[in-house]
């Protein structure tokens, strides 16, 4: 256990409204990441963190924002959803020397 | 960027069988890591093995790095073993993780 909660763990909005999801990690971990997972594939970063206030774009940025004011919380937003942005989301850490990764729970994320 | 391509897509099993999964990437990584998706969804790590050879259980992973490609070996399966499997790495200093597709394993009792 890598001490990763993520929020909700499930959400239905409706397009054009904003949503924000939270991670949230207890063990001091420098970089933390925000991945999608559609159905069929891989999981594709959306963006990522290597500490407070220092984010980074990942290859599907496109209608995503994050903010990281705290060392524990990492926030995504997205600004406006859309359909295409219905999937499922995934909060990580990176632990240790070696960076392995490790997952949250996700989140499931359905925009009609 | 760096591109991986897992096979078989799919594979199904008779409780029991063995089984090899591969991992194709593209470039020099720095991380590899071996997860399990199972049916409820939730990730679990399998191994971080950017080059060599590990065991835990009936599991073990290879990684030739020099080749480009690993290997996930899952022994005397069970019911339990079912779900996705995925290989996926990095070679930036982000650590940022490119994923395969998957291999979708089904083993039936």
């Amino acid at each position: 256990d890598a001490g990763i909660t993520q929020s909700p763990r499930h959400k239905v909005t409706e397009t054009g409204t904003p949503v924000t999801l939270r991670c949230h990690q207890t063990e001091n971990h420098r970089y933390m990441y925000w991945y999608r997972q559609d159905p069929g594939h891989g999981l594709r970063l959306i963006h990522y963190s290597y500490g407070v206030k220092d984010t980074d774009k990942g290859e599907v940025s496109d209608g995503y924002s994050v903010s990281r004011s705290k060392t524990e919380d990492f926030l995504l937003t997205l600004e406006s959803a859309t359909s295409s942005q219905t999937s499922v989301y995934f909060c990580a850490i990176s632990r240790g020397v070696s960076n392995e990764q490790f997952f949250g729970p996700g989140t499931r994320l359905t925009v009609l | 960027g760096i591109q991986v391509e897992q096979s078989p897509p799919d594979l199904i099993l008779q409780e029991g069988a063995n089984s090899t999964l591969r991992c194709n990437f593209s470039d020099s990584v720095n991380n590899l890591q071996w997860f399990h998706q199972n049916p409820w969804g939730q990730l679990i790590n399998l191994f971080y093995i950017p080059s060599g050879t590990k065991q835990n259980g009936r599991l073990s992973a290879t990684t030739v790095a020099t080749e480009r490609y690993s290997l996930l070996y899952i022994s005397s399966s069970q019911t339990t073993d079912s779900g996705v499997y995925f290989c996926a790495t990095s070679n930036n200093a982000g650590n940022m993780l490119t994923f395969g597709g998957g291999t979708r394993l089904m083993v039936k009792p």
